[in-house]
């Protein structure tokens, strides 16, 4: 089953203003992470945040993390063309190997 | 530097007929090694995962099945597919020392 939910499913804005998708989870996590997805392509590893951490900073990304809401926010900054993709938030229970439980994402895209 | 290849891009096959993708990794090893599922405006779902040779972990009751002959191999099969098996088959992999997963470009699968 799917653990994380995204909010929007889709978001629409110009180049240059700032993008923000949320992302919601049901259990426990140790660590959260946001994938990017373009079209009919495998997906990218953004960034990662661990459950002690409450915002982490990488390039024009911001993530941050809510343990007590359960929730998660990934704001792009300054957005571009290329950041035209799906977004994905995928989450883990701290069980070394196991797989990632990922959200339905939001597909984003940027007018130019 | 680690690459990871999947093969075929696409498939199409009827109903009843056998699968077979592969997934290989190099530059790295001992990784483990996973099979997601994309369905069409879906997030992820983990099928099956892997941290060593013959050693395979199932996520979910279906109509497929994973191998992992070789290190850096890992096999997607079906004796006979269904049409609930279409869609975007996505190999990833990682050291087992982080959560970040690395993924590989997908396969297109429709069964006709």
């Amino acid at each position: 089953s799917q653990q994380g939910e995204e909010d929007p499913q889709a978001l629409s804005i110009q180049e240059g203003e700032n993008a923000t998708m949320n992302c919601s989870y049901k259990t426990s996590i140790n660590n959260l992470q946001w994938y990017r997805q373009n079209s009919g392509r495998g997906l990218v590893h953004l960034i990662l945040i661990r459950s002690n951490e409450r915002e982490k900073h990488s390039g024009r990304l911001r993530v941050t993390l809510d343990t007590s809401k359960k929730s998660s926010s990934l704001l792009i900054t300054a957005s571009r063309a290329a950041d035209t993709a799906s977004y994905f938030c995928a989450t883990d229970a701290g069980g070394g190997a196991d797989g990632l439980t990922f959200g339905k994402g939001t597909h984003l895209i940027i007018q130019p | 530097s680690q690459t990871i290849h999947q093969w075929p891009a696409t498939l199409v096959q009827p109903v009843g007929s056998p699968l077979s993708l592969e997934c290989t990794v190099e530059g790295t090893s001992n990784p483990n090694l996973y099979w997601y599922r994309q369905a069409a405006g879906r997030g992820l779902q983990l099928l099956f995962y892997s941290v060593g040779i013959g050693q395979i972990s199932s996520e979910v009751p279906q109509n497929l099945s994973a191998s992992r002959p070789q290190d850096r191999q890992f096999i997607l099969s079906s004796k006979k597919l269904l049409l609930s098996d279409s869609g975007f088959y996505l190999c990833a992999w990682n050291t087992g020392f982080t959560y970040e997963q690395y993924f590989g470009p997908g396969t297109r699968l429709t069964v006709t």
